[in-house]
């Protein structure tokens, strides 16, 4: 039963369309994350809701917009895709933000890939 | 800000030797320091933080860490390296003195444990 879950897992598009990437966990957390992991593997922060409140929004172009509808889910829309998009993205989630050390659960990534 | 550091891009290793994979990093506060392994395709685990108390610390799969504050390094550990290592190791830190509470990660180091 898999704690962090987004799908789809593989994702390949056109430069100019709009994709959506979802992500679900079963832990009871209330804080989920978005990080881009990049063709280099180096991984950086996007968003980050707690309780359904956006509290961390990177400089992340505004064709990203994430979506909380409930502390279960965090999903990534993302309009008008480029090729420098390509990249795997990783939701991940932790229990609480403020008084969480930092230890977090990461799904399995979704790569996408934009020609 | 805070940033992490990790000088090697790969450390080569033999089957049964001991392995270091270097962590640097640099807060205006305390530091939160995490290590996290990620394998092929997969997300990144959780394998141990230092949050206070002992500069040794240990974690998952037999590795170890230790805090050194004045050389501000966090280095991972194993006295005898698998072949099953053998994957991408990502360093992370949490600066308390940072309102943003961001966990930020290092560039990684591919492990290889040749047999």
């Amino acid at each position: 039963d898999t704690a962090v879950s987004q799908t789809p897992k593989y994702l390949v598009t056109q430069m100019g369309n709009d994709k959506s990437i979802k992500c679900e966990q079963n832990l009871g957390h209330d804080t989920m994350y978005w990080y881009k992991q990049d063709s280099k593997k180096f991984l950086k922060i996007m968003f980050s809701y707690n309780n359904k409140e956006l509290i961390i929004n990177e400089t992340v172009p505004n064709r990203f917009s994430p979506k909380s509808p409930d502390k279960a889910h965090l999903n990534l829309h993302i309009n008008s895709l480029e090729l420098g998009d390509s990249a795997v993205y990783f939701c991940a989630s932790s229990q609480g933000f403020w008084v969480n050390t930092g230890e977090l659960f990461f799904g399995e990534g979704s790569r996408l890939t934009v020609l | 800000a805070q940033s992490v550091a990790q000088p090697e891009d790969q450390v080569n290793v033999a089957e049964g030797n001991p392995l270091t994979v270097k962590c640097t990093y640099s807060v205006s506060g305390n530091p939160y320091l995490f290590w996290y392994v990620q394998y092929p395709n997969r997300g990144l685990q959780f394998l141990l933080k230092y949050i206070t108390g002992d500069n040794l610390v240990k974690g998952s799969y037999g590795f170890e860490a230790e805090f050194n504050k004045s050389q501000t390094s966090f280095h991972l550990k194993k006295p005898s390296a698998l072949v099953s290592d053998s994957a991408l190791y990502f360093c992370a830190v949490r600066d308390t003195g940072d309102s943003s509470y961001k966990l930020i990660f290092g560039s990684g180091t591919r492990l290889l444990v040749r047999p």
